[in-house]
């Protein structure tokens, strides 16, 4: 199993703050990697794929990088509405989620 | 516009099997080369893939929970379902349906709004 590993699990920002989430998987999974950002009681959003293809519709101050066995998913300037958890997810063989990081109002 | 909805009963006593339903609206479960994925979430923690079914209806599951889990679909009612047997606590939940990234079957970006599943007696 491949196991992915998230820092931090809680992150405390203030708005216009740059913000990185820090993912690590347990192998290498080239660059199958996945983000999301779930707000409370909904389902989560699919943002990036492909560790840095951005979705549509998702604003262009989110990005991601990285390959192999270190990511990263950054937030240039914070806004309100990106008060949220975030999760990573490899899905080079089948499927595994990072444990979240909730990013918080400081 | 794809939407996914998730039904089923809202409780199930430990040992017995849950029954989920989702039900497509806005497009077809046999639409060529897509698949369709079940994620549950235990609250307050990460979210965990259970398994997909191709349109062709060939699954795939998670190993860990395999031996407990079946997913089909019917495609006249455009649905695909969940059945996990042999339930405890743990498998208490928010279930989602989803539908993968054509081309990349275990990212989802069409996601049910979710139903929260508790095992108890």
């Amino acid at each position: 199993d491949i196991q992915m590993t998230q820092s931090p699990s809680t992150l405390s920002a203030s708005i216009g703050d740059r913000v990185t989430i820090t993912c690590r998987a347990s192998q290498s999974i080239s660059s199958w990697l996945a983000w999301y950002q779930q707000k409370p009681g909904k389902a989560p959003n699919l943002l990036i794929s492909k560790a840095s293809t951005l979705e549509g519709g998702v604003p262009s101050r989110f990005s991601g990088s990285g390959s192999g066995t270190e990511f990263t998913l950054t937030i240039s300037s914070l806004q309100p509405d990106d008060f949220a958890t975030y999760y990573c997810q490899q899905y080079k063989t089948y499927s595994t989620f990072g444990g979240g990081t909730k990013v918080e109002i400081k | 516009q794809l939407q996914l909805q998730e039904s089923g009963p809202g409780l199930v006593k430990p040992s017995e099997t849950l029954s989920l339903t989702c039900t497509v609206s806005g497009g077809s479960i046999s639409s060529k080369n897509h698949y369709w994925a079940w994620i549950r979430q235990p609250p307050g923690r990460g979210m965990e893939w259970i398994g997909n079914i191709y349109y062709s209806g060939t699954t795939y599951y998670n190993p860990s929970l395999k031996s407990r889990v079946t997913i089909s679909s019917d495609t006249s009612k455009n649905q695909f379902s969940l059945k996990l047997s042999s339930v405890t606590a743990a498998d208490t939940a928010v279930f989602y349906c989803a539908r993968p990234l054509l081309g990349s079957p275990y990212a989802f970006d069409i996601w049910g709004q979710g139903t929260m599943v508790t095992v108890s007696s």
